[in-house]
């Protein structure tokens, strides 16, 4: 039983380009997440979804698009990656709400 | 502005000792709060919650207290152990973000647990 699995661990873009993260959850959760952390700082919601083929925005939106085709996935894209998009990306699902699990993260680093 | 504070980014203790972490919170519509541990290159993964209506919650050698009045928790762990060393991040929600619980995180702290 995985958990939750992010694709890729590690990813270095250069300015402008985009890129896809890939997370999956084997729970069959209802609920999934996307939040970004940064030194010093707490996780912060980008995005997330409470079903399938459903979208919300969280607190720190602007720059992402998410997409949950499927109900065991959930992608984060980057249309135009830009330097203060360099963060370590968590994905997390839960049952109901609480409490969230989470994935081993995606380390990001845009030049 | 900061809804969810952990003012102390590092805490030392000796091994059997107790661990003593405190979090603040300004949001007074959270009623749902969390404990995750964290080690490196790894996620977070959830250690013990308490809900609004209860001012103490045990799970084994973990002990989350929350004061509403003062807006603080504190998350105790007796006796600490090496392998409790990690980074520890408090967390809160509220009831009316919806279902999904949207989560506000404050900014962790590192607890050593020395031998």
């Amino acid at each position: 039983n995985a958990g939750v699995t992010q694709t890729p661990k590690f990813r270095v873009l250069k300015t402008g380009q985009s890129m896809t993260l890939l997370c999956a959850q084997d729970m069959n959760h209802e609920y999934m997440y996307w939040y970004r952390q940064d030194p010093g700082m707490g996780l912060r919601l980008i995005h997330y979804s409470v079903g399938e083929g459903t979208t919300a925005k969280g607190e720190v939106p602007d720059g992402y698009n998410v997409s949950r085709l499927k109900k065991q996935n959930f992608l984060l894209g980057l249309e135009s990656a830009a330097p203060s998009q360099t963060s370590v990306y968590f994905c997390a699902s839960s049952y109901g709400g609480q409490p969230q699990h989470f994935g081993d993260g995606t380390r990001l680093s845009i030049l | 502005d900061q809804q969810v504070k952990q003012n102390s980014p590092s805490l030392s203790v000796q091994e059997g000792r107790i661990s003593i972490l405190n979090c603040d919170y300004t949001n007074s519509m959270f009623d749902y709060f969390l404990w995750y541990k964290k080690y490196p290159a790894e996620g977070p993964t959830f250690l013990i919650s308490i809900s609004s209506i209860k001012d103490k919650n045990e799970d084994g050698r973990f002990t989350v207290f929350l004061n509403k009045s003062a807006k603080h928790l504190s998350l105790h762990i007796v006796p600490s152990q090496p392998g409790d060393s990690a980074v520890y991040f408090c967390a809160a929600s509220a009831s009316s973000s919806g279902s999904a619980r949207q989560l506000t995180f404050g900014s962790g702290t590192q607890l050593t647990v020395l031998p």
